[in-house]
């Protein structure tokens, strides 16, 4: 079965530095995408960057970026230049395409502080 | 344009009650999906609809919880007999179809059994 582990409950960072957080994944599938999603307290889910299984180049979003390291199944996400409205939950997900369905496993979250 | 509305915002009912949540998905989004998110935890994969039909429904907690789409658009999960583990926030998201697409959710049902 396929499952997604956030390591760190919570992080802190100083406002203006750079913070990465962990995620690691299980599959045996070869196709897949993952994702970074943020959810701030207003409880919307806004997708912050996205990365295809079969693409070796990490994807980039502006001070979003990430470090995909498929064989690892490891799948960080870096966020530069911290700024006060990063502060939220942030949610790895794993999407896999069967025959049928469409399956998306999230982890259980990091949520991130950021310190003026 | 509209994003995916999701309602009520917020519903209490007593242990034993049924339900129903409502989503009303993107405009032409054929493919619509429910999460359930408990306290401290991450979001919980319960339903996947492409267009009406729900190809695999074994993500959903019990036989209490049905949902159902109609037209390719509305959405309705619907939890018979509510109990006290089913307080969560449901969430709903839509995307143009399966595949690598972006899921838009929206804001949520926050469901409270007391």
């Amino acid at each position: 079965a396929q499952t997604v582990t956030q390591s760190q409950p919570e992080m802190s960072v100083q406002e203006a530095e750079t913070v990465t957080l962990s995620c690691t994944y299980d599959t045996s599938e070869s196709d897949y995408y993952l994702f970074w999603y943020k959810q701030p307290p207003s409880r919307q889910m806004i997708l912050v960057i996205r990365q295809e299984a079969y693409k070796q180049q990490n994807a980039t979003e502006n001070r979003f970026s990430v470090n995909f390291q498929k064989a690892a199944k490891s799948f960080s996400l870096k966020i530069s230049d911290s700024q006060l409205g990063d502060a939220a939950m942030y949610f790895c997900a794993y999407r896999y395409l069967g025959n049928r369905d469409d399956k998306i496993i999230f982890g259980k979250g990091t949520r991130l502080h950021i310190l003026p | 344009g509209a994003g995916v509305s999701q309602s009520p915002s917020n519903k209490v009912t007593e242990k034993g009650k049924d339900v129903e949540l409502r989503c009303d998905p993107i405009s032409g989004h054929t493919a619509l999906y429910w999460y359930r998110q408990s306290l401290g935890q991450g979001l919980e994969f319960l339903i996947y609809f492409q267009g009406n039909s729900a190809p695999d429904k074994s993500g959903l907690p019990s036989d209490r919880f049905s949902a159902e789409r109609t037209g390719g658009s509305v959405s309705t999960l619907t939890i018979q007999r509510t109990q006290q583990e089913d307080s969560a926030v449901y969430l709903c998201a839509s995307s143009f179809e399966r595949g690598g697409y972006e899921q838009y959710f929206g804001p949520g049902t926050r469901l409270t059994v007391t």
